[in-house]
């Protein structure tokens, strides 16, 4: 089984303050991705990455960074972390695409982050 | 610009009936769907695909269905259980351009005993 990891279920911060998430994955998928996820509006995609110190920005980017320099971890990073950056965070992984019949996204199960 | 949307936000069924979820998709050049279910406290779970060259696929006690002609996709879910009780997602995809998926606000599944 795929399994993907999240460094913190729960994290409290203090504006401004810089912010670290981290997901790893056991299963050498090549594309990793972090999602924000709030009520009504689904899962949003902050930043993707399809290898090794690559990365592409996804629907919301603003606010945020990320890393890749092992292909089993990807980390998410608050610059400096704000009130509307309070939401949940969720890191998935895929395999490459090709001769895969499915897309499937593994997920973690998710950091809750708190800024106050 | 295009997105996935659902027509109800929260679905409360009995026990032993069948639930039926609805997604509509408003980006024609999608062809490829995913069912995700979300427990409390956990992230989202695979439960079905659908590509677009077929309208229709089962699995154990769930089927999707598409209509492309409308941009409609649904989950039924049969003989409903007290652990079917989730979130559910959609998620849309062109197949060809990679694994990038844009998901649905979700419909919350409630089952009453």
């Amino acid at each position: 089984d795929v399994k993907v990891t999240q460094s913190s279920r729960y994290l409290v911060k203090r504006t401004g303050e810089k912010v670290f998430l981290e997901c790893v994955q056991d299963m050498d998928h090549e594309n990793m991705f972090w999602y924000r996820q709030d009520p009504g509006l689904g899962l949003r995609l902050i930043y993707f990455s399809y290898d090794v110190k690559m990365k592409e920005k996804g629907d919301i980017p603003e606010g945020y960074s990320v890393s890749r320099e092992k292909k089993e971890r990807f980390s998410l990073i608050l610059e400096s972390a704000s009130t509307n950056q309070t939401s949940m965070y969720l890191c998935a992984t895929t395999a490459q695409g090709g001769v895969r019949s499915s897309y499937e996204q593994y997920f973690g199960p998710g950091t809750r982050l708190t800024v106050t | 610009g295009e997105s996935v949307g659902l027509h109800l936000p929260t679905l409360s069924v009995q026990e032993g009936d069948n639930s039926i979820i609805n997604c509509a998709y408003s980006n024609s050049a999608s062809d490829y769907f995913i069912w995700y279910k979300q427990e409390s406290g956990k992230g989202p779970q695979f439960i079905i695909d659908i590509r677009s060259n077929m309208d229709k696929r089962q699995g154990q006690r769930v089927t999707v269905l598409l209509n492309k002609t409308v941009k409609h996709l649904s989950l039924q879910i049969a003989a409903t259980q007290p652990g079917d009780s989730a979130v559910y997602f959609c998620a849309e995809s062109i197949y060809n351009a990679g694994n990038m998926l844009t998901f649905g606000g979700g419909t919350r599944l409630m089952v009453k005993p």
